[in-house]
């Protein structure tokens, strides 16, 4: 299975501003995937990034507020942007495993907004 | 659309105890099957899978059968041990429609007392 990076592990942010996660895996993947988990919540997929293309934005997100960057097969980006309290979450970047469509998690990026 | 609905929470035993956790699925078509745990502070980890009708999927003691005439994926443990606490969540991946990415259930969280 791939090994799965996330910078920063935990931050906590004032409302209104951005924080960039940064995910970063160990082999080439065509695409990576973000989910976000609300506290006490189960995981919900925010977007599918593919490298030389457009992220895919599930219902509900949008990419003024999450937008995503994806510069090569091994490194992508997600932005919170412009935060409130309510997005308190874990974000976490994922990508496919070899065979049976499984996925494969990076640890997460615990983030608090006050 | 795709959906999965886990047995609610939280579920407490003793350790050496049987565990079941229930879980269903709705899919428009063939899916793929996963349990994946969470333990405390940190990330998912894929725990098993199973990818075609009577698949049994196994993995540090714990097991479940694709049930697909029941849309069934329950999960099973003979003995449980404290190091088991953790939260676990059903999940499926769509291969017919290409789409990769899981649907998770809202998770289970297992507290096991010594």
């Amino acid at each position: 299975s791939a090994v799965i990076s996330q910078k920063p592990s935990r931050d906590i942010c004032q409302r209104g501003t951005s924080l960039t996660i940064q995910c970063q895996v160990d082999s080439q993947v065509t695409m990576m995937f973000w989910y976000r988990q609300q506290p006490g919540q189960s995981l919900t997929l925010i977007a599918t990034a593919n490298q030389g293309s457009e992220a895919t934005y599930e219902s509900g997100f949008v990419i003024d507020k999450f937008p995503i960057s994806r510069p090569n097969l091994t490194f992508s980006t997600l932005t919170v942007s412009n935060m409130s309290p309510e997005d308190s979450s874990i974000y976490l970047c994922s990508v496919p495993g070899t065979s049976s469509y499984e996925q494969y998690f990076g640890p997460g990026t615990r983030l608090t907004v006050t | 659309g795709d959906s999965v609905t886990q047995m609610e929470g939280p579920v407490t035993l003793s350790e050496e105890a049987f565990l079941t956790i229930n879980c269903t699925y709705t899919a428009t078509g063939y899916p793929s099957l996963f349990w994946y745990v969470q333990y405390p502070g940190e990330g998912l980890q894929l725990l098993l899978k199973a990818t075609k009708a009577d698949d049994k999927g196994s993995n540090k003691g714990f097991e479940a059968t694709y049930r697909k005439e029941t849309t069934s994926f329950h999960l099973e443990k003979g003995s449980v041990q404290v190091s088991d606490s953790a939260v676990y969540f059903c999940a499926l991946s769509e291969k017919d429609t290409g789409r990769r990415a899981l649907t998770f259930g809202s998770g289970t969280r297992l507290q096991v007392q010594p």
